[in-house]
């Protein structure tokens, strides 16, 4: 089975701060997602990267970073950490985009609180 | 960006029911999947369906892609499929949209 796991289940951090999520995959996937899920909105996506190096600004990339420096792990940066940035945040990898090998792999996900 | 309508928004069962869940899409759409999150908030991948139909067990699901629609059936309920039932889409740039998805409670 694929297996993706994210670093923390919970987090709290302050106002400005610098915070730092990190997403593993252990299957090989060349695709690797960060969303965050917020009440009434369902999920929405922030970045998405389908190599080493490589990434691509999703739906709402504002406030974010992205790092990709090696095919398992995806790490999803706040340069400066604001309360508007409080939410549920889901990493998910597929082997590619399209046929069944397109299919999403999610992790449990970070619940992120910014005080 | 595409527009994805997920519907009911809640809906609630008796256990050994059937339902249909609808997802309606606003632009042509190379990928379809259809997820469960349970009450726990993980998400699980049901279907990867973009056209035509799948069964697996008591789910199946159906997209009629040139009428911009998906179809998720649930037959014989049961309490564990109580949860949150999400469909995503992705646009011809690889974009992502997820639905803001259908609660199912199943009572017993």
């Amino acid at each position: 089975d694929v297996k993706v796991t994210q670093s923390s289940r919970y987090l709290v951090k302050r106002t400005g701060e610098k915070v730092f999520l990190e997403c593993v995959q252990d299957m090989d996937h060349e695709n690797m997602f960060w969303y965050r899920q917020d009440p009434g909105l369902g999920l929405r996506l922030i970045y998405f990267s389908y190599d080493v190096k490589m990434k691509e600004k999703g739906d709402i990339p504002e406030g974010y970073s992205v790092s990709r420096e090696k095919k398992e792990r995806f790490s999803l940066i706040l340069e400066s950490a604001s309360t508007n940035q409080t939410s549920m945040y889901l990493c998910a990898s597929s082997l590619h985009f399209l046929s069944a090998r397109g299919r999403q792999y999610f992790g449990p996900g970070t619940r992120l609180t910014v005080t | 960006g595409i527009q994805v309508e997920q519907s009911p928004p809640d809906l609630i069962l008796q256990e050994g029911a059937n339902s249909t869940l609808r997802c309606n899409f606003s632009d042509s759409v190379n990928n379809l999947q259809w997820f469960h999150q349970n009450p726990w908030g993980q998400l699980i991948n049901l279907f990867y369906i973009p056209s035509g139909t799948k069964q697996n067990g008591r789910l199946s699901a159906t997209t009629v892609a040139t009428e911009r629609y998906s179809l998720l059936y649930i037959s014989s309920s049961q309490t564990t499929d109580s949860g949150v039932y999400f469909c995503a889409v992705m646009n011809t740039g690889n974009q992502f949209y997820f639905g803001t998805g259908t609660s199912l409670t199943v009572i017993p």
